[in-house]
C-alpha cells in the first residue's frame, strides 16, 4: 500500500520569504500522480498544484512550484513571495494511476507572520 | 460554476443515535467521493462511486455506516449508530471521471459524538 509522509507538522515564514513543504511517499509503481492541497480555517480543500509522474519537468503555478525527486521519493513544495492569505494546513497526497483514491499525508500547518 | 455543495456544515449528536449528511457534486462530474478527516490526520476515503456504483468502500464501516447515490447525482451519508470515534469532518469530492481528473472538495460536516 502506498504511505504519504510529511515530516513537518508545522512551519512558519515571514511575509513575501520562500517556504518549502516537504513530502516523500513510498510505492512500487512507476506511473502515478502526486498532488499538493491547501486546507483553510474554512475547511474547503483546494487544490495548489499537480504532478504526473512520468512528467519530468516540475509544475509550477505562479508562486508555487514543486521538486520531483521520482528515484528519492520527495515532493516538495515551494512557496515564494508569501502572503497572509497563504496560511493553511497544506497535504500531499498521491493517486495511483489506474486507481482514484487518493492517499493523503498528515499534513503541515503553515502559518505566515506579518 | 457551482462548487460540490454539503449540507449540514455542523452537528452534534449524542452517540449511538443517527446522522445523515448530504452532497452534491459539481454538475455533470461522474465520480463522487466521501472522506472522513479526523482532527490532526489527513482525510481517508470512505467511499467512491461511478454514477450510480460503488467503485470502493473498503474503508466504509458497514456495520453502522452507509452511503447511496440515487440516479447518479447528489448523495447521502449514513452513520447509524454513531460512536465518539466517529467525531470528525466529512468530505465530499468529485471528479469529472475515472481518467485521472483532479478532485473537488465541498465544505465538508463537522461531526460531534457526545
Amino acid at each position: 500500500a502506498q504511505t504519504v509522509t510529511q515530516s513537518q507538522p508545522e512551519m512558519s515564514v515571514q511575509e513575501a520569504e520562500t517556504v518549502t513543504l516537504s513530502c516523500t511517499y513510498d510505492t512500487s509503481e512507476s506511473d502515478y500522480y502526486l498532488f499538493w492541497y491547501k486546507q483553510p480555517p474554512s475547511r474547503q480543500m483546494i487544490l495548489v498544484i499537480r504532478q504526473e509522474a512520468y512528467k519530468q519537468q516540475n509544475a509550477t503555478e505562479n508562486r508555487f512550484s514543486v521538486n520531483f525527486q521520482k528515484a528519492a521519493k520527495s515532493f516538495s513544495l515551494k512557496i515564494s513571495d508569501s502572503q497572509l492569505g497563504d496560511a493553511a494546513m497544506y497535504f500531499c497526497a498521491y493517486r495511483s494511476k489506474g486507481n482514484e483514491k487518493l492517499t493523503f499525508g498528515t499534513g503541515t500547518r503553515l502559518t505566515i507572520i506579518p | 460554476e457551482a462548487g460540490v455543495a454539503q449540507s449540514p456544515r455542523y452537528k452534534i449528536i449524542e452517540k449511538r443515535q443517527s446522522v445523515a449528511f448530504w452532497c452534491n457534486p459539481i454538475s455533470g462530474h461522474a465520480t463522487l467521493y466521501w472522506y472522513q478527516q479526523i482532527l490532526g490526520q489527513g482525510p481517508k476515503l470512505l467511499i467512491q462511486f461511478q454514477n450510480n456504483g460503488v467503485v470502493d468502500d473498503s474503508q466504509l464501516p458497514k456495520d453502522r455506516f452507509s452511503a447511496e447515490r440515487l440516479k447518479g447525482v447528489d448523495s447521502t451519508l449514513k452513520i447509524q449508530p454513531a460512536k465518539l470515534e466517529d467525531s470528525a469532518v466529512y468530505l465530499c469530492a468529485s471528479s469529472l471521471g475515472p481518467w485521472g481528473e483532479t478532485q473537488y472538495f465541498g465544505p465538508g460536516t463537522r461531526l460531534l459524538v457526545l
